[in-house]
């Protein structure tokens, strides 16, 4: 495996269901990184984790809840998600959480909310 | 007002034709302005970096920053089918633990 791997690529979930999306990178990179991306809308920064320890948070609801047990996997829990919550959630990562970095994206999780 | 403004599109060219893709800001402090390219169900990739004001080229590609109208473009020449996607214009501070701020996109459809 190389990059930055995705899963699940695509999860259908109900409001009161609680599920997880993955996030591995192979780069050696010490900054991880989640966006939601949705439709005619920019990418919206969602967390931002530099050597584990989380460096932004941009007032995301608490019913999305990362964690970054290491430099190399990312995760974000879902729970009691809303139907507007349905988008892409892309992670990507970078060798360091400055601006000025080149980001790496996986392919993203598709996420539909029922 | 938004920080980055760009075109959604789709925009749709003959092959061959020249391509000219825009973003405007308003935040003054951006330092870095890259182009990023997604293809249909995958992720951004990186495209074209510059810093600060100026052009870089690469390829069919060039990457134009002017600072003082705040407006960043991407001009490919010679499109090719194979460049329909959505281009993402992106920009970050010189500092500190801002990671990037992206435009909308601009979906690209190059006709055979």
């Amino acid at each position: 495996e190389t990059g930055v791997t995705q899963t699940p690529r695509h999860l259908v979930m109900g409001m009161t269901n609680k599920k997880s999306l993955k996030c591995e990178q192979h780069l050696g990179h010490n900054a991880m990184y989640w966006y939601k991306q949705s439709a005619k809308k920019p990418l919206e920064l969602m967390f931002v984790y530099s050597l584990e320890e989380r460096v932004e948070n941009n007032s995301v609801p608490s019913r999305f809840s990362p964690e970054c047990p290491n430099s190399s996997h990312l995760f974000l829990h879902l729970h009691t998600l809303q139907p507007e919550d349905s988008a892409l959630y892309l992670c990507a990562s970078s060798h360091n959480p400055g601006g000025g970095g080149e980001l790496f994206f996986g392919e993203g999780s598709r996420l539909t909310v029922l | 007002q938004k920080e980055v403004e760009q075109d959604p599109g789709p925009l749709s060219v003959p092959e061959g034709a020249i391509v000219s893709l825009n973003c405007t800001y308003s935040n003054s402090a951006f330092q870095y302005f890259m182009w990023y390219r997604q293809y249909s169900r995958k992720g951004p990739e990186l495209l074209m970096y510059t810093y600060s004001s100026g052009n870089k080229e690469d390829g069919r590609f060039t990457a134009q920053v002017d600072k003082s109208s705040k407006y960043i473009s991407l001009f490919i020449r010679d499109s090719q089918p194979s460049d329909s996607a959505t281009y993402l214009c992106a920009m970050s501070y010189d500092t500190g633990r801002r990671a990037l701020t992206f435009g909308s996109g601009t979906r690209l459809q190059v006709q055979p």
